[in-house]
């Protein structure tokens, strides 16, 4: 099993510029999320998911989006990149549709705007 | 909206020393987990406390709940290498939003 896989690995966008970063699970997880990684600021969560069908803003959710068509991905939308941008994404998913269960992280994208 | 604050931001011990790192939150938690993220690396669950005033542990490393979850702590017991990492709590105060303390990052002197 892969677990949770997040592709690309890494990504160098120019300002404006719209991209989508794949997550993609193979553990039959109902929750699914998205974090920013900034340093000195721990993990900020982006949207989330409880289930194929069902997304809800995070923290963070400002030019971002998100879509569940299926259990086993969660591909987030930057839609116009900006420089704040700039960070580590992970993608974490959930054995049930709630936060409070372990998560697991895949490795992360890291993102630089230009 | 809910915060959680963990203290200290580094921390530089010699091998063999004890490190403590504190979380605390603004409002009462349904529960706190803890995380470890190697450098370079991706966050790992470590454990999950429920109970008011719960206490666990896994070999050196020592996890409290508060009385009045609002706060936690992890302990480590005589440092080793391996431990380097930055450690992170993170807490539900509902059911679907997990937030992050902003992480301790242990550096470990040989």
């Amino acid at each position: 099993n892969a677990g949770v896989t997040q592709t690309p690995k890494f990504q160098v966008l120019k300002t404006g510029q719209s991209m989508t970063l794949q997550c993609a699970q193979d553990m039959n997880h109902e929750y699914m999320s998205w974090y920013r990684q900034d340093p000195g600021m721990g993990l900020r969560l982006i949207h989330y998911s409880v289930g194929a069908g069902i997304t809800d803003q995070g923290e963070v959710p400002n030019g971002y989006n998100v879509s569940r068509s299926t259990t086993e991905d969660f591909p987030l939308r930057l839609l116009s990149a900006a420089p704040s941008q700039t960070s580590v994404y992970f993608c974490a998913t959930g054995i049930s549709g709630a936060a409070n269960q372990p998560q697991h992280f895949g490795d992360g994208t890291r993102l630089s705007i230009l | 909206g809910q915060q959680v604050m963990q203290i200290p931001q580094y921390q530089h011990v010699q091998e063999g020393e004890d490190f403590t790192t504190y979380c605390n939150s603004s409002t009462t938690l349904s529960n706190i987990q803890w995380y470890k993220q190697r450098p370079g690396g991706h966050p790992v669950f470590l454990i999950q406390l429920v109970k008011s005033g719960e206490v666990k542990k896994q070999k050196r490393l020592t996890f409290q709940f508060g009385e009045a979850k609002k706060n936690s702590s992890l302990h480590i017991t005589a440092t080793q290498t391996t431990d380097v990492g930055t450690y992170f709590c993170a807490g539900t105060a509902g059911a679907n939003n997990l937030f992050f303390g902003t992480g301790t990052r242990l550096t470990v002197i040989p």
